[in-house]
């Protein structure tokens, strides 16, 4: 059984762009979260989508933002990044909203 | 304030001997409780969850135990490896509401195991 896919692992982009990461979960899991991973900060919620609707949200500015398909893939996009947007970005997937949450790899985003 | 406070913040052990990690929480309202290793660059991958009424739960040489009344929680590590250096990471699910649900935190313990 495959694991959480996350696309892609590496990604450097320049302040004021806008990125957008990828997410495939664990097939037949319908929930999905999103969070940010930096040395200060520690891992911190982004948000969760379950059956393509977001549930809860961090305290995150709106440049943050996400969404969910009918296939359960999700997509996560930051607007105008700022330097301190740099982090490990992590999914993760679940079969159903609070149960035992599987990360995947992480998508390492550098803002020079 | 939801919170999820991990000691110590790291830890060097020899090879063969045992660690205890401590995470104390205030999380209202509580679901279950995670432990979670994670190795340098990598997701973290779960090693135990549990829920309100369980006390004690084991992964082969990692044993949680929940003190709900306390609201603390431990990660016992017996005859530790090499490769039990990574951080290890105590998660708080929120309970389910309207809101949704979220996962609380907190920074890691920090393991190297040294030969």
């Amino acid at each position: 059984k495959a694991g959480v896919t996350q696309t892609p692992r590496y990604l450097i982009k320049t302040r004021g762009q806008q990125v957008t990461l990828s997410c495939s979960p664990i097939s037949g899991h319908r929930s999905v979260s999103w969070y940010q991973q930096t040395p200060g900060q520690g891992l911190q919620f982004l948000f969760e989508y379950f059956s393509e609707t977001q549930r809860n949200k961090g305290n995150f500015p709106g440049r943050f933002s996400g969404r969910q398909f009918s296939n359960s893939r999700s997509e996560m996009n930051v607007s105008t990044l700022e330097l301190g947007d740099s982090a490990l970005y992590l999914c993760a997937s679940s079969s159903t909203r609070n149960t035992e949450a599987f990360f995947g790899q992480g998508t390492r985003l550098t803002v020079v | 304030k939801n919170q999820v406070e991990q000691s110590p913040q790291s830890l060097i052990i020899l090879e063969g001997k045992n660690c205890t990690l401590q995470c104390n929480y205030t999380v209202s309202p509580f679901s279950n409780l995670r432990w979670y290793k994670q190795d340098t660059g990598r997701g973290p991958v779960s090693l135990t969850i549990m829920t309100f009424s369980e006390n004690t739960k084991s992964n082969g040489r990692y044993t949680a135990t929940l003190d709900a009344d306390t609201k603390q929680s431990s990660l016992h590590i017996t005859a530790s490896q090499l490769s039990d250096s990574a951080s290890y990471i105590c998660v708080v699910s929120l309970g389910v509401s309207q809101a949704g649900t979220a996962l609380i935190f907190g920074k890691g313990t920090t393991l190297s195991v040294s030969s």
